[in-house]
């Protein structure tokens, strides 16, 4: 079973709208992380934000904000006002405290159209 | 600082050739871990080191050898290159040390796009 899915391929938005993707996970460790990452076409992987499992405010971070919810084991990412820079892949991933891999997502495909 | 570096940058082989891929880290990192990437599948890990001198399957190591002989570099092996070893390899590496700013996030290097032909 995967330990994080992310059930969106593909998103195509206007420039401006906003846009959230969700993430889900599956994990029996009480203690874990949670991460997003940004792949641009130029290929890189680029860390946005981590997050560990006692920690469930939501953050804000310019026009990205991050939504953690244990109760539903997700941990979606929103994108306000959307711009063409923020045309990427964009991967979430989940480390647990016991073990030492990482388990990420297929990544989420967004184009911002101008 | 170099961050993570991986060595080459593309490559392009014949079945059957047999090559190395080299990712070095200066930051003092324990953990250091090789993925491929192919279109739909996100990232997958192909195996991974906890410490210098050993080194652990992930969930798709067939085709593939390790070494971890220094802390800072980590081999990944091809012996007979496949057309199904195409891909993107990523390595990253990390620290587990609580309490550090950076405990568990894991840094990329560029990347090294493979043709196996």
């Amino acid at each position: 079973a995967q330990k994080v899915t992310q059930a969106q391929t593909e998103i195509s938005v206007v420039e401006k709208e906003d846009v959230t993707l969700d993430c889900v996970y599956e994990t029996r460790d009480t203690t874990y992380y949670l991460f997003w990452y940004k792949q641009p076409p130029s290929g890189e992987l680029v860390f946005l934000i981590r997050r560990n499992s006692f920690d469930e405010q939501n953050e804000i971070s310019g026009r990205y904000s991050w939504n953690f919810q244990k109760s539903t084991s997700s941990f979606n990412f929103t994108i306000t006002a959307s711009q063409v820079v923020d045309s990427a892949v964009y991967f979430c991933a989940l480390s647990e405290a016991a073990g030492n891999q990482f388990y990420f997502g297929t990544g989420t495909s967004l184009t911002v159209i101008p | 600082n170099a961050g993570v570096t991986q060595t080459p940058k593309f490559r392009v082989l014949k079945t059957g050739q047999s090559m190395t891929l080299l990712c070095a880290q200066d930051m003092n990192h324990e953990y250091m871990y090789w993925y491929r990437q192919d279109p739909g599948m996100g990232l997958r890990l192909i195996h991974y080191s906890v410490g210098e001198g050993t080194t652990a399957k992930g969930e798709v190591p067939d085709g593939y050898n390790v070494s971890r002989l220094k802390k800072q570099n980590f081999l990944l092996g091809l012996e007979s290159a496949a057309p199904s070893q195409t891909s993107v390899y990523f390595c990253a590496s990390t620290s587990p040390k609580p309490g550090t700013g950076n405990y568990n996030e894991q840094f990329f290097g560029p990347g090294t796009r493979l043709t196996v032909l």
